[in-house]
C-alpha cells in the first residue's frame, strides 16, 4: 500500500552545518510532495513544496529535491540554527479517487532534527 | 494574526460523552481539514471540507461528525467518545480545494478515558 517512510528518526547538527532530511515514498503516482516542520506543542508548519515534474526547488535556506528513479525526496537545511530544531516530516499527495474530491495526503513519521549551539 | 484557532487546547473526557472540538480561521480559506496525530502513524485526515456548505469523508472519519455552516468556522463532533479516539487533533485550512494544508492550529490535545 501507500507509504512514506523517513531513512533516520533523529539527526543531531552543530549550528551552522547544514542538514539534511531524507524521505522515502513509495507511490509512484503521487503528484505532489511536501515538507513540513513541527515544533514541540504546536501545529505543523509548510515548509516548502515540490511537484512531481521538478526535480530541484528552493526556498528560503532550504532545498527539496526529488528523485523519482529511486522514489526518494531531500530537505536541506543550510546554516542550521538551533530555532531549526523540530520535527520534519514529508507527505506524498495522490489524487482523489473512488468520488473523493480532495487530493489525499499521506504522512511520514517525522525525522527529530536537533540543533547544538 | 491571521490563522487558526482551536479550542478547548486540551480535555479530559469520560468515555461515551459527547464532545465538540472547535475550530475558525480568519484567513476567508475555502478548503479546512480535521486531521489526528497519533504516534507511530503520523497525520491521518478525518473529514475535510472544500467550500462552506459541504463536507466530505477523510481517511478514518467514523465516530466523528463535521459541520461547514459558514467559511471561517469548522466544528468536529464525537458524538459518543471511546478510547481509541485519544489523541491530537489539529485542524487545518488551504485557499483552495484540492492544495494541501498550508495553516494548522496547534491543536486540541484529547484523552478519554
Amino acid at each position: 500500500g501507500e507509504s512514506v517512510g523517513l531513512h533516520l528518526p533523529t539527526l543531531s547538527v552543530q549550528e551552522g552545518d547544514n542538514s539534511i532530511i531524507n524521505c522515502a515514498y513509495s507511490n509512484s503516482a503521487s503528484d505532489y510532495f511536501i515538507w513540513y516542520k513541527q515544533e514541540s506543542g504546536k501545529g505543523p508548519q509548510f515548509i516548502i513544496d515540490i511537484r512531481s515534474n521538478m526535480d530541484k526547488r528552493q526556498g528560503q535556506r532550504v532545498t527539496v529535491l526529488l528523485n523519482k528513479t529511486v522514489k526518494h525526496l531531500s530537505l536541506q537545511i543550510a546554516a542550521t540554527q538551533p530555532g531549526d530544531s523540530a520535527v520534519y516530516f514529508c507527505a506524498e499527495r495522490s489524487q482523489g479517487a473512488g468520488g473523493t474530491s480532495y487530493g489525499k495526503l499521506t504522512f511520514g513519521q517525522g525525522t527529530i532534527l536537533t540543533v547544538h549551539p | 494574526i491571521a490563522g487558526i484557532t482551536q479550542a478547548p487546547t486540551s480535555q479530559i473526557l469520560a468515555a461515551g460523552r459527547r464532545m465538540t472540538l472547535r475550530c475558525t480561521q480568519d484567513m476567508r480559506h475555502n478548503a479546512m481539514y480535521w486531521y489526528r496525530q497519533d504516534l507511530g502513524l503520523g497525520l491521518r485526515l478525518i473529514h475535510y471540507s472544500n467550500t462552506a456548505g459541504t463536507t466530505g469523508k477523510g481517511e478514518v472519519p467514523d465516530g466523528y461528525s463535521v459541520s461547514r455552516a459558514n467559511t471561517d468556522d469548522f466544528p468536529l463532533t464525537l458524538a459518543s467518545a471511546v478510547p481509541s479516539q485519544t489523541s491530537v487533533y489539529f485542524c487545518a485550512s488551504s485557499a483552495r480545494q484540492g492544495e494541501q494544508p498550508q495553516h494548522f492550529g496547534d491543536g486540541t490535545r484529547l484523552s478519554i478515558l
